[in-house]
């Protein structure tokens, strides 16, 4: 398996654009998460999917954000408009079971928002 | 006040040393993730424990329920070891997970 993958790998924008950021989870897995990281912070976990559907989007800093999972292998974590605190790691990471099982992460999209 | 605490914030350690990480918590949890950000940036997850012990080459997991502590020990530690080590917990009450800040480990040639 190819594991999760995620696009872009690097993402340099200008205050005030959309991002879109892409992930890929492992085929079978049933959990989605969407992970912030940065150095004031460490990681955050933003929203998560469990079979298509978000079960908590709570860690989502506004309504700048949104995240869709329109099927099993695809999902997607948008703000519109972006600012430059928005800069940051952001990791998606997929899992099985109960949703606490071992989470696979992606190699993350550096974002930059100028 | 962070639900997850780990100590120390770094490490600096000789190869072939024993290094332990240690990580605290104050939420009840259904299960306590141990996991290494290397350098490069990619996250592993290197366990995930609710109870006793779990061993993985020369990594060592273990946590204490009732104390709310868990450890990560790693033997005979190497310079490929370095990284960023963190704490994660899953609460078993809603659905949230707490992040601890990390351990960042270099060890020495």
């Amino acid at each position: 398996d190819a594991g999760v993958i995620q696009s872009p790998r690097h993402e340099v924008t200008e205050m005030g654009q959309e991002v879109t950021l892409r992930c890929k989870p492992i085929s079978g897995h049933d959990y989605l998460f969407w992970y912030r990281q940065t150095m004031m912070r460490g990681l955050e976990l933003l929203i998560y999917f469990n079979n298509n559907v978000p079960i908590d989007d709570s860690g989502m800093p506004e309504d700048r954000f949104s995240a869709k999972m329109p099927n099993a292998s695809f999902s997607t974590l948008k703000i519109q408009p972006s600012e430059p605190r928005d800069s940051a790691v952001y990791f998606c990471a997929s899992s099985s079971g109960t949703g606490k099982e071992t989470q696979y992460f992606g190699p993350g999209t550096r974002l930059l928002v100028l | 006040k962070n639900e997850v605490e780990q100590s120390p914030q770094n490490l600096t350690a000789q190869e072939g040393e024993f290094i332990t990480i240690n990580c605290s918590y104050s939420v009840g949890i259904s299960a306590l993730h141990w996991l290494q950000q290397h350098p490069g940036g990619g996250i592993v997850s290197l366990f995930m424990l609710s109870s006793g012990k779990k061993k993985h080459g020369r990594l060592i997991a273990t946590i204490n329920i009732q104390e709310k502590h868990s450890s990560l020990h790693i033997t005979a530690s190497h310079p490929r070891d370095s990284a960023v080590y963190i704490c994660a917990v899953s609460s078993n009450t809603g659905n949230q997970f707490y992040f601890g800040t990390g351990t960042s480990l270099t060890v020495i040639p």
